[in-house]
């Protein structure tokens, strides 16, 4: 059974550049969740979908940071213009339902690094 | 925003002791409490939802117990394991109509010696 899968797994540009993470959740969960993981933060919640539809972006750091998910199996989260303090490793996670008691399961993330 | 707090931050046992560490979170308006372990270099991976207060869970050599009334639950390693080493996450939703949005603790990063 396939999990949450990520790609790429490393991405290494120059500032300036735009760069597209994407995810394909499991199958049949209907919620998905991008995460940023930093030394300084921990583990940052970027933004949040319901069935396709963002519920909560609050987390997302800047304008220059945004997220899609044009139908049940994928998502992606573009970051244009780069810049060095986006390096971080981003993870996506997807939960089978959108309740409190539902385990997130996360992909094993895409480690970032913007020269 | 939820304050989910994780203590100690670190944690150095030998191998066959057996350790414990703590979360904390606002016992006022609770819905669930997660737990998840985290090896370097891999992702987080879920190792219980807990919601009753009272509630005890397992897996394996691995516990935890929950009390909604004082905002604490416990995670127990009884018999650690090098491969226990890893970094323990508690987590907890951040209000009912949230849904499933996750504020995580700093983790608790145990490191078991053989």
């Amino acid at each position: 059974d396939a999990g949450v899968i990520q790609s790429p797994r490393h991405e290494v540009t120059e500032m300036g550049q735009e760069v597209t993470l994407r995810c394909k959740p499991i199958s049949g969960h209907n919620s998905l969740f991008w995460y940023r993981q930093t030394m300084m933060r921990g583990l940052e919640l970027l933004i949040y979908f319901n069935n396709n539809v963002p519920i909560d972006d609050s987390g997302m750091p800047e304008d220059r940071f945004s997220a899609k998910m044009p139908n049940a199996s994928f998502s992606t989260l573009k970051i244009q213009p780069s810049e060095p303090r986006d390096s971080a490793v981003y993870f996506c996670a997807s939960s089978p339902r959108d309740v409190s008691n539902q385990p997130q399961h996360f992909g094993d993330g895409t480690r970032l690094s913007i020269l | 925003i939820l304050n989910v707090e994780q203590s100690p931050q670190s944690l150095h046992v030998q191998e066959g002791d057996s350790t414990n560490f703590t979360c904390s979170f606002p016992s006022s308006n609770f819905y669930a409490l997660h737990w998840y372990r985290w090896e370097t270099a891999k992702s987080p991976e879920a190792l219980f939802v807990m919601t009753l207060n009272g509630d005890e869970k397992k897996k394996g050599r691995i516990s935890a117990t929950l009390n909604t009334k004082e905002g604490y639950s416990y995670l127990y390693i009884k018999g650690s394991q090098p491969e226990d080493s890893a970094t323990y996450l508690c987590a907890s939703p951040r209000n009912n109509n949230a849904g499933n949005m996750l504020t995580f603790g700093g983790g608790t990063r145990l490191m078991v010696k053989p």
